[in-house]
């Protein structure tokens, strides 16, 4: 069985930095592309960002590009999501997904972050 | 970035009714769109893929349609648990880019 879980999340100042992991099982992680997707709470999906399947290309949302940065370790079946510079707009629940194909059909139960002093 | 484009915002509907969903993008985006369902609290779930195919396990209730950049989800006969939110989103070009949903009233 597929197994996304997200970990990380909290609350964070505006401007700090926070790293989000996700922890894969269940397949083998190191031949899929992975997704991250935000939610704000009441708002609608945002996909943030893609890594391919052994991390040498990554593709962001305008949004989060120059602050945001997807990684992986195959080895340890691990995504992550490093976030500096993070804004109040940031706050939302933040999912890993699997893509197939570029769409995503299984996700994390999601983490959320929250940005406010 | 491609924007989509998501008509109605919400709507009402009655168990047994068919529904019909349009997602229009700001340019084209080939036949790369797919459609999600997602309830209050858990993540989306897919529905459908490359505009028209149905993913596995997925009622046969539901199906999608591609005109020049128009997109459609389709329930032919409502029931009570399809209350929900549906997303389309497109994967043609980067960043992907989602349609700002539609809610579904039973």
């Amino acid at each position: 069985e597929v197994q996304l879980v997200e970990s990380g999340g909290g609350l964070i100042q505006p401007g700090g930095s926070l790293r989000l992991s996700c922890a894969a099982s269940g397949f083998t992680f190191s031949k899929y592309w992975m997704h991250w997707v935000r939610q704000a709470a009441g708002e609608g999906l945002e996909w943030v960002s893609r890594v391919n399947s052994d991390g040498s290309s990554t593709n962001y949302a305008d949004s989060v590009k120059g602050r945001f940065t997807v990684s992986r370790d195959n080895t340890n079946n691990t995504l992550y999501l490093q976030m500096n510079s993070l804004r109040a707009e940031d706050t939302a629940v933040y999912y890993c997904a699997r893509d197939r194909g570029g769409v995503t059909l299984h996700w994390g139960q999601g983490i959320l972050v929250t940005v406010s002093s | 970035a491609i924007q989509l484009t998501q008509s109605p915002s919400s709507l009402s509907a009655s168990v047994g009714d068919r529904v019909t969903i349009t997602c229009r993008a700001s340019q084209g985006i080939s036949g790369a769109l797919a459609w999600y369902q997602q309830k209050p609290g858990k993540a989306p779930k897919l529905l459908i893929y490359d505009a028209s195919s149905l993913e596995s396990g997925v009622p046969s209730r539901f199906s999608g349609s591609k005109s020049g950049t128009d997109f459609t989800l389709t329930i032919s006969s409502l029931q009570p648990e399809d209350f929900a939110t549906y997303y389309c989103q497109q994967y043609n070009n980067y960043p992907f880019t989602f349609g700002p949903g539609t809610k579904v009233d039973i």
